[in-house]
Formats: C-alpha cells, sequence, structure tokens
C-alpha cells in the first residue's frame, strides 16, 4: 500500500449533481495531484495542489475544482455532473526534492447515470 | 493528435517471453519518462523512471528513451504470471513527479 487513501471508493451521481472526493495523501508529502481515468484509457491531469496553492492545471473545465487544507489532504469537486464525468479519480502525492515519487492512491470510481 | 501514443494491446506471451512495450509522443519538451504498472482495480504504481536518452536497467525491466525519435520502450525479460498489468507511459516536461501525460496504456496478459 502506498500511504494515499481516497474516499469514497465508489460513487454514483446523476447529471446535474456535485460530487466531493477526497484524498489523505502519504505522511510528509506536500504536493497533491489529481488524475480522471476514463475507462480504457490513461489517467489525465486535472491539476496539481502545492501547499495549499493551485500550481498548474490541465485541459479541464472550471466546473472542476479543487482544495488542499493545511494538513497537505485535498479535495476534487466537480459541479454540474455530465456522463463523460464517468471515470477512476486518481490522486497522486509526493514531496519536494530530487527524485520523488509520485505515489498514488486506489481511486474512487465515480459513475454519472 | 494526442501527445502521448501507446498502443492498447491486448498482448497476450508465454511464460519466460521477452516482451516490447513502447510508446512515441510529440513534445520535445518532455525530459522525464516513467514506466507505470496498474493492476485492476488499483492505483498506478512506478516501475521506471528515466531522464533524457538512454538505457535504464532494474532487474528484469530494461527502460530506453530515444529522444531523437521521440520514442521509448520498456524490456521485460522472462515474464511471469505476476506481470499481467496494464502498462503506462508517462512523460513530464517540469523536474516535477507529479504532473504527468500518460499513454493509454498496453494491457499485458502473460500466460503460464
Amino acid at each position: 500500500e502506498t500511504g494515499v487513501t481516497q474516499s469514497p471508493t465508489h460513487l454514483i451521481k446523476t447529471r446535474g449533481q456535485q460530487v466531493t472526493l477526497r484524498c489523505s495523501s502519504q505522511s510528509g508529502h506536500n504536493t497533491v495531484s489529481w488524475y480522471q481515468q476514463a475507462l480504457g484509457q490513461g489517467p489525465q491531469f486535472i491539476f496539481q495542489y502545492y501547499r495549499e496553492e493551485e500550481n498548474g492545471r490541465g485541459n479541464f473545465p472550471p466546473r472542476f475544482s479543487g482544495l488542499q487544507f493545511p494538513n497537505y489532504s485535498s479535495e476534487l469537486n466537480v459541479n454540474a455532473l455530465e456522463l463523460d464525468d464517468s471515470a477512476l479519480y486518481l490522486c497522486a502525492s509526493s514531496s519536494e526534492g530530487l527524485n520523488t515519487e509520485a505515489f498514488f492512491g486506489q481511486g474512487t470510481r465515480l459513475t454519472v447515470v | 493528435q494526442k501527445e502521448v501514443e501507446q498502443d492498447p494491446g491486448p498482448l497476450s506471451v508465454p511464460e519466460g517471453a521477452i516482451v516490447s512495450l513502447n510508446c512515441t509522443y510529440s513534445n520535445s519538451a518532455f525530459q522525464y519518462f516513467m514506466w507505470y504498472r496498474q493492476y485492476s482495480r488499483k492505483g498506478p504504481e512506478l516501475l521506471m523512471y528515466t531522464y533524457s536518452s538512454g538505457n535504464k536497467e532494474d532487474g528484469r525491466f530494461t527502460a530506453q528513451v530515444d529522444k531523437s525519435s521521440k520514442y521509448i520502450s520498456l524490456f521485460i525479460r522472462d515474464s511471469q504470471p505476476s506481470d499481467s498489468a496494464t502498462y503506462l507511459c508517462a512523460m513530464s516536461a517540469e523536474y516535477n513527479f507529479n504532473k504527468f501525460y500518460f499513454g493509454s496504456g498496453t494491457k499485458l496478459n502473460v500466460k503460464p
């Protein structure tokens, strides 16, 4: 296990609803990135948080937003859910410094119906 | 065109075979190249990391990067059934090991 935990593991929401996904980073890690992995695809970078500030964003609309807390845990919020938002959402935590590896959680499987 | 292209497979090989997995990319700014392994219902785990061009070996795994051709490879020697998983290549332009561009993954099945 990587020490990165995500909750919930599975979630079913209705189109138009809002969802919040949570990630607890590994101890000592101050950076969290979120990725969306559609079925049969590789993960796509959504955004990164470093010391509570957004530090880069991928090609995702503003209805995808995030937050990082003083303990470096993080939330991903998605508003106005669409069917195409159905995917595995992964968070990965890392720390500063040379040759630092990013450790992934097991993901949250979101289904939008 | 996607920034990172990877043959999705599936790739099925007998136990003991040499496996070759490949990715091509279009962004010449990519400097850091990773290979991740992802088992079903799990998050990806880092297998190999390479900076710029060259080869890197770790046990049964060898990673190769050819920046002039924008082509990276992962070789698995003496493949085992436990190697059956999806293999993802990932790349980054920054010294930021948490802001990657991933390939779509190649599903590998090693038959006993």
